[in-house]
């Protein structure tokens, strides 16, 4: 079955340590998309990559760090510079042709605590 | 004012009850999706609209793209329904390219 995962579902790490967030996906989308989701508030933007080895900024890219080099795979980087990483991240992935094919799926998401 | 905005932000209801769940929306959209997320933090996508109306099991959600409105009514519902609802849309951006824009979600609490 196509899907998207994330991996793992809870994720703890001491503070200033980097730790990378898994986003695979089986459904040959071009887009994938993460995003961060903090208590009583909307999930975000954190970067998005249309095409491999194309990525951008979304609304709070600071702290982060993303790579594309397979279409299957978005790995997010939370590093120490990101002052408050305690948070989830979903992922989705979608198609990226202007409309025509709207799917988009999203993984189970991933909590990560800082502690 | 945000782009996709849901009502009510939180719902307590008693078991049995028929529920709905609204979401508005400001922008241009090729599709709109609702989620639902448990305790765990976990994320299901439950629908995907363009258009009218989809129904599975005990849920329904319908879309009206003149008014850019849709809603997600649950039918005789249950403990288990307690959970965030998300309502999440596909937009159009300048570029024509998608662009996904979230809600805050509706909180369900459904009382045994």
């Amino acid at each position: 079955d196509g899907g998207i995962t994330q991996s793992p579902k809870y994720l703890f790490r001491k503070e200033g340590q980097n730790v990378t967030l898994s986003c695979e996906q089986n459904l040959n989308h071009d887009a994938m998309y993460w995003y961060r989701q903090d208590p009583g508030q909307g999930l975000r933007l954190i970067y998005y990559s249309q095409i491999v080895n194309d990525f951008q900024k979304g609304d709070i890219a600071e702290g982060y760090s993303v790579s594309r080099e397979k279409k299957e795979s978005f790995p997010l980087t939370v590093t120490s510079a990101q002052k408050n990483p305690t948070a989830f991240y979903l992922c989705a992935s979608s198609f990226w042709t202007g409309g025509a094919k709207p799917e988009a799926f999203f993984g189970q998401g991933t909590r990560l605590t800082v502690v | 004012k945000n782009e996709v905005e849901q009502s009510p932000q939180n719902l307590t209801a008693q078991e049995g009850e028929f529920i709905t769940i609204n979401c508005s929306y400001s922008v241009g959209i090729s599709a709109l999706h609702w989620l639902q997320q448990h305790p765990g933090g976990g994320i299901v996508s439950l629908f995907m609209l363009s258009s009218g109306k989809k129904k599975h099991g005990r849920l329904i959600a319908t879309i009206n793209i003149q008014e850019k409105h849709s809603s997600l009514h649950i039918t005789a519902s249950h403990p288990r329904d307690s959970a965030v609802y998300i309502c999440a849309v596909t937009a159009i951006s300048n570029f024509g390219n998608e662009k996904l824009t979230f809600g805050t979600g509706t909180r369900l609490t459904i009382i045994p």
